[in-house]
């Protein structure tokens, strides 16, 4: 079990550009979730997967965030036309979900994007 | 809607002394509750849970916290801090099983 692991760890990129995150997931676990956390408060709930689909999204997750878990395993956050109030860090969590004792969402270590 | 208020935003304590650090919660329904932990440049690790049963709850590295569901709280403990426990701290209430709602934190600081 190594974790959940993110990539990129940290992302500068220019207002308008395109970005892409990458998540991988503690290997059986069934559920993915993406949050949002900002300099001096709590993360914020973005969107989340059961297995493929993609079962809620936040209103924070405007139209040009996206999401996908294609085959069930790894996860991607793609941001498009960046603007400086997306610059966060962004947190990916996994779980596995047989029953809500055992649903502990477990974190990654988060990619900070810092958008100029 | 759930919403989670931690009244603390820094706590600085002396090494072996107790610490409290407390969270209120808003919510129409039943919640689940949550205590994370988030060492500098590392990952939100759990803390503890609180599912239903018992209204007080152990955790890992001598944490606990208690329910109380009249008052709304969740307030974790520890008896004595180490150096070690520096970090910051984050309440967090679900009403389902999947979407966690995060307090703002509280960064303890503790001092030899």
């Amino acid at each position: 079990d190594t974790g959940v692991s993110q990539n990129p760890r940290h992302k500068i990129t220019k207002r308008g550009q395109n970005v892409t995150f990458r998540c991988d997931p503690i290997s059986e676990h069934n559920r993915l979730y993406w949050y949002r956390q900002t300099l001096g408060q709590g993360p914020e709930f973005l969107t989340y997967f059961q297995n493929e689909a993609q079962l809620e999204k936040s209103r924070l997750l405007s139209d040009r965030f996206s999401a996908e878990r294609p085959k069930g395993s790894f996860s991607t956050l793609e941001i498009q036309r960046t603007e400086q109030g997306d610059s966060a860090m962004y947190l990916c969590a996994s779980s596995f979900r047989p029953s809500i004792s055992t649903d502990t969402q477990y974190f990654g270590p988060g990619t900070r994007l810092t958008v100029l | 809607a759930q919403s989670v208020t931690q009244l603390d935003s820094q706590v600085p304590v002396f090494e072996e002394a107790p610490v409290e650090l407390r969270c209120n919660y808003s919510s129409s329904v039943s919640v689940y509750l949550f205590w994370y932990v988030q060492y500098p440049n590392q990952g939100l690790q759990l803390l503890l849970k609180y599912l239903s049963g018992s209204t007080l709850v152990k955790g890992i590295n001598g944490f606990e916290a208690e329910f109380n569901k009249s008052q709304t709280s969740f307030h974790l403990r520890k008896p004595s801090v180490h150096i070690s426990d520096t970090a910051e701290y984050f309440c967090a209430v679900s009403e389902n099983d999947y979407k966690l709602s995060f307090g703002a934190g509280t960064t303890v600081t503790v001092r030899a």
